[in-house]
């Protein structure tokens, strides 16, 4: 099983600041690598896949990158509706597996 | 718009046996994988199981295996999930989705969830 590590836990910035999140696998996962964002209360919405695709209605604001085992999501300008949960995901083997979350908070 | 409404979440006790429904509409289902993930009360999400568009491949984590299984109904329209064998850690919220046309396994959309408590 691919275990992927997030980091920070939690990472605390102000809105308009660039926010830099971290995934690492235990193995490389050949850019097969996702993103979700979920508030709370809601489900988990897909924010990029492939590593660095955007899916639909997701705003340039959101980047991602990488390869191998070590993986970024980047949100170059922080909007106040972007504070959430973010999970990575992969897909380059069975089982499918998550991180186990960064939370970004408000500073 | 794409619409995934998921049903079934209950109460039950250990050794119990559940089945989840998501009715999925404003899409060609057929066309689709489709997949469920849970998540625990205050914890991160978690695959459970996924199918391909004719159900011949069937997919589950380990920690389900033999207790859980996934079907679908094209004519229909639903996904489902028979849950047996159920014991405490499988309570979470249950999250039923779709599976991305281009690029298989990324999960867009979700459905609202539906909360399975086990518990006696």
């Amino acid at each position: 099983e691919i275990v992927l590590t997030q980091s920070p836990a939690t990472l605390s910035l102000s809105p308009g600041e660039r926010a830099t999140l971290s995934c690492r696998a235990s193995q490389s996962v050949d850019s097969q690598l996702a993103w979700y964002q979920q508030k709370p209360g809601q489900a988990p919405r897909l924010l990029i896949y492939d590593t660095s695709n955007r899916a639909t209605g997701i705003p340039g604001r959101f980047s991602g990158g990488g390869s191998g085992t070590d993986y970024t999501l980047t949100i170059s300008s922080l909007e106040p509706e972007d504070f959430a949960v973010y999970y990575c995901q992969q897909r380059r083997n069975w089982p499918l597996t998550f991180g186990g979350g960064t939370k970004l908070e408000i500073k | 718009e794409v619409q995934l409404v998921e049903s079934g979440g209950d109460l039950v006790q250990p050794g119990g046996s559940l089945r989840l429904s998501c009715a999925a509409s404003g899409f060609t289902f057929s066309n689709y994988w489709m997949g469920w993930v849970r998540q625990a009360p205050g914890k991160g999400l978690e695959w459970v199981a996924s199918i391909n568009q004719d159900r011949s491949g069937t997919y589950y984590v380990d920690s389900v295996k033999g207790r859980f299984t996934i079907s679908r109904d094209n004519g229909a329209n639903s996904l489902y999930l028979q849950m047996d064998s159920l014991r405490a850690d499988d309570t979470a919220v249950y999250y039923c989705a779709r599976q991305y046309l281009t690029s298989p396994h990324w999960f867009d959309p979700w459905g609202q969830g539906t909360l399975v408590t086990v518990s006696s």
